[in-house]
């Protein structure tokens, strides 16, 4: 088992509609929580991280987490094309572990 | 603050060969992790530095191996280059290395072998 699960899509959606990015993680000793975006031919870029259960928002993303299901997603209100990219979920417990990502299509 | 700078951005060996590739994180951290991506298996952990030790390793076989340096500064080497080693190296910076440090990764380096 993977310590850390994702659809690798691709999840399309239209502009303008909510994404939602869900992922899944085996660690129940896990404290931190890490979405990254990453273009193609880019590195990933850090967007969200979050440590307490609930929700946290910044901007038009909201991660939410839910420790006692082990699982946290990431929600995009306002979808636009720059959003198209590869998502990658990942957590720190000792040392980091990252999915193998969730396309997402936003088209215009 | 600068961000996490690797060198060199693109490198193209053949068979046999080996390669050193270089990490300069962000000014005062102190934790240096490198990965590896590939279309087929994802970002992959090679190894994690904190203050000049290595403290995690990931399942790599031995031709890779790394050091850090007294001013965090990284290193990365694999011999015996194979042709399955293409891949992008990606190197990350984090402030304390503990269980609520984050991670920015660097710009990479693309490895070709021919």
């Amino acid at each position: 088992q993977k310590e850390v699960e994702q659809n690798s899509g691709p999840l399309s959606v239209p502009e303008g509609a909510i994404a939602s990015l869900n992922c899944t993680y085996s660690d129940r000793g896990s404290q931190s929580f890490f979405w990254y975006r990453q273009y193609s031919g880019k590195s990933p870029e850090l967007i969200m991280f979050i440590y307490s259960n609930g929700d946290k928002e910044d901007g038009r993303f909201t991660a939410q987490l839910n420790k006692a299901s082990q699982y946290v997603s990431l929600l995009i209100r306002d979808s636009q094309p720059s959003d198209s990219a590869t998502y990658l979920c990942g957590y720190n417990f000792n040392k980091f572990y990252f999915g193998s990502g969730t396309k997402l299509n936003v088209k215009p | 603050k600068a961000g996490v700078t690797q060198t060199p951005r693109y490198l193209i060996k053949t068979r046999g060969q080996q390669v050193t590739l270089s990490c300069s994180p962000i000014s005062g951290h102190r934790s240096v992790s490198w990965y590896q991506q590939t279309p087929g298996q994802g970002l992959q952990f090679l190894f994690e530095y904190f203050s000049e030790t290595q403290r995690n390793k990931g399942n790599f076989p031995g031709r890779f191996s790394g050091r850090q340096f007294s001013n965090s500064r990284s290193e990365m080497n694999v011999s015996t280059l194979e042709l399955g080693d293409s891949a992008l190296y990606l190197c990350a910076s984090g402030n304390s290395g503990g269980s609520t440090d984050t991670q920015y990764f660097g710009p990479g380096t693309r490895l070709t072998v021919l």
